[in-house]
């Protein structure tokens, strides 16, 4: 069974930092892309970063370029996004996933003075 | 990066059909299609049809997704209480290497 398990959300101020993880497990983790998607409150998904499954070639939104990091660790089937200088509209729900069939729970991201 | 479009709501009758649009462009619905997923209020979306009209193990035949040039389909057919929720459609859009989202249709059972 896939399962994808997020962690390291939490509160933090407008400019610091953060680091989400994903932990998969029930499918060979080397084999496939994986994404982050996040929704603000009360809003709509917003497709966030997406990796390769080698990590040679990443992708971002426009609004995150320059401030996240998309990462992963084959060896220990877990995906990561650093997040740096954030911004109160970087509030919401982060999800990881595999394509789009398979996600995990989310991790909540409050941004807040 | 601009994103689908979709109509923000859609009302209909207890086993009536409804069709869901979104509407992109030759770089992203018009390429390869669209997939599109459910989301019920505070749980994760649920893929349900991708590339147009694939449908994951499970998925409800209930369920058909179409595409006419840049504009993707959804057909949900004898509509039941539990497909009250959100619908998002979504694609590559490979002149930004991105995926986008519509803003998404609430769907109302009536």
């Amino acid at each position: 069974e896939v399962q994808l398990v997020e962690s390291g959300g939490g509160l933090v101020q407008p400019g610091g930092s953060l680091r989400l993880s994903c932990a998969a497990s029930g499918f060979t983790f080397s084999s496939f892309g994986m994404n982050w998607v996040r929704q603000a409150p009360g809003k709509g998904l917003e497709w966030v970063a997406n990796i390769k499954p080698d990590g040679s070639e990443r992708y971002y939104v426009d609004s995150v370029k320059g401030r996240f990091t998309i990462s992963r660790d084959n060896a220990k089937n877990s995906m990561y996004l650093q997040m740096d200088s954030l911004r109160v509209e970087d509030t919401a729900v982060y999800y990881c996933g595999r394509s789009l069939e398979y996600w995990g729970q989310g991790t909540l991201v409050t941004v807040s003075s | 990066q601009a994103g689908l479009t979709q109509p923000p709501s859609v009302s209909k009758g207890l086993r009536q059909t409804a069709t869901l649009t979104c509407t992109g462009n030759s770089n992203n619905v018009g390429n390869q299609g669209a997939a599109w997923l459910q989301q019920h209020q505070g749980h994760p979306p649920k893929l349900l049809s991708y590339r147009n009209n694939n449908r994951p193990s499970g998925i409800s035949e209930r369920f058909s997704a179409s595409r006419s040039g840049n504009t993707a389909s959804l057909t949900i057919t004898g509509l039941q209480p539990e497909d009250e929720a959100d619908y998002y459609c979504s694609a590559w859009d490979y002149s930004l290497s991105a995926w986008v989202f519509g803003g998404g249709t609430k769907l109302t059972v009536l």
